[in-house]
């Protein structure tokens, strides 16, 4: 069955000390693998795009790296602006699928 | 460039009752897309469009109608609103199927 989950649901962590979210999936015929963040109340917000295993894309304190089975968004230094939910989106061959997200607290 | 809009931004309907959600993007997309979210669970794809007078179903279609007249308008319909409905409704646009996703603020719409 394919699936796209997070991990973890939840994390607290202090301005300026960094961290990964993991996105791991199974599916059939990767097309692409897609981040996105969202803000209480709004819609989600593009991040990046990883189409192949050892990609890297970075913007600002946001780096994304992609493997055959997972992606991590790793954030360097957060400051209290990048508290948000961080979503995963795989594209299949015929379908998308969005995990849960990770709800992303930065304490000042 | 507004992006993609969405009106109402909050509804409540009875049971039984009908109504549209309107979505247009300004961004000659031919990708549309739309999504409910619900707590605890990731967004899940009701409907999408190809292109103008090109409709699909995604996962949950059950309830919900759409059509793609023009490449800026893609309107959601709930023919008879059930409680099970309830759920926040977000519309996206991309140049085409499988690149990222431009979203709108979203409806949040209310079924008692």
């Amino acid at each position: 069955e394919d699936q796209v989950t997070q991990s973890p649901e939840a994390l607290r962590l202090q301005e300026g000390e960094s961290s990964s979210l993991n996105c791991s999936y199974t599916v059939s015929g990767l097309r692409g693998l897609f981040w996105y963040r969202q803000d209480p109340g709004k819609g989600p917000e593009f991040l990046f795009t990883l189409y192949s295993a050892g990609e890297e894309k970075e913007k600002e304190r946001l780096k994304a790296t992609l493997t055959k089975k997972e992606s991590f968004l790793h954030i360097t230094a957060p400051k209290p602006e990048d508290s948000a939910t961080y979503l995963c989106a795989v594209q299949a061959f015929d379908k998308i699928i969005f995990g849960k997200g990770t709800r992303l607290h930065i304490l000042p | 460039n507004a992006g993609v809009t969405q009106t109402p931004k909050f509804q409540v309907l009875k049971t039984g009752q009908s109504m549209t959600l309107q979505c247009a993007q300004d961004m000659n997309h031919e990708y549309m897309s739309w999504y409910r979210q619900d707590p605890g669970m990731g967004l899940r794809l009701i409907h999408y469009s190809v292109g103008a007078g090109i409709t699909d179903q995604g996962e949950v279609p059950n309830g919900y109608n759409v059509s793609r007249s023009t490449t800026e308008d893609f309107p959601l319909r709930l023919l008879s609103a059930a409680p099970s409905q309830t759920s926040v409704y977000f519309c996206a646009s991309s140049r085409d199927e499988g690149y990222e996703q431009y979203f709108g603020p979203g409806t949040r719409l209310t079924v008692t």
